[in-house]
């Protein structure tokens, strides 16, 4: 069964540090990979995904993910955080098939203080 | 814009009664999904379905069950509600697996 795994579950950066999640995922065949992000009160926005090509995937507000196949990892990261990244992120992974579903981690809590 | 509408933004319902929570989204999506999400557990999975009158059950399906008579909604049904089945719920849709819209949820609180 698919399974993902969030290392962080609460991350406290103060503003301009840089930032790095880790996601790892556990799956036997091509997976899909995908952020989202969840400001408090606001619901689910997708932050980038990646299918295939280019590893180092680049989504907005500046964030980006590399995907590592052989570490079966897809880490995100941003050069320097903002308060306004104070927020809830979410790593899934689906496999390519059709018939399958999202499965999500557990979620690592940012809090950015300024 | 992909629209995916939950009937409810907040319920409350007594411990035992059925349960109805809708979903309808306006993009004519084969797939949609209801996920629970409880903190510090992430967003799990209940069930799915990737065409008319088909599911497929997710990771946490026992106590629920669903309904996709139409392609565009996809309805959660609680049989008989519980306490421990209060919590945020999200439906969601997706064309091909490659996009998915989440809708914006409904807490449910169980007494």
């Amino acid at each position: 069964a698919q399974s993902v795994s969030q290392h962080n579950h609460h991350v406290i950066l103060s503003e301009a540090a840089s930032l790095e999640l880790g996601c790892n995922y556990s799956y036997g065949g091509t997976v899909n990979l995908f952020w989202y992000v969840q400001y408090p009160g606001q619901h689910l926005q997708l932050l980038l995904k990646y299918f295939s090509g280019d590893p180092l995937v680049k989504g907005i507000k500046g964030f980006e993910a590399e995907f590592i196949k052989s570490k079966f990892s897809f880490n995100l990261r941003k050069p320097s955080v903002q308060w306004s990244d104070t927020a809830e992120y979410f790593c899934a992974v689906k496999g390519n098939q059709a018939g399958t579903a999202l499965i999500f981690g557990k979620g690592t809590t940012l809090s950015v203080s300024s | 814009d992909v629209k995916v509408t939950q009937s409810s933004r907040y319920l409350v319902k007594r411990t035992g009664e059925k349960v109805f929570l809708e979903c309808v989204q306006d993009m004519d999506h084969e797939n949609m999904f209801w996920y629970r999400q409880d903190p510090g557990l992430g967003l799990r999975l209940i069930y799915f379905s990737y065409d008319v009158k088909m599911k497929e059950k997710g990771d946490i399906p026992e106590g629920y069950s669903v309904s996709r008579e139409k392609k565009e909604r996809f309805s959660l049904i609680l049989e008989s509600a519980s306490t421990n089945q209060t919590s945020m719920y999200l439906c969601a849709s997706s064309f091909e697996g490659r996009d998915y819209t989440f809708g914006s949820g409904t807490r449910l609180t169980v007494v």
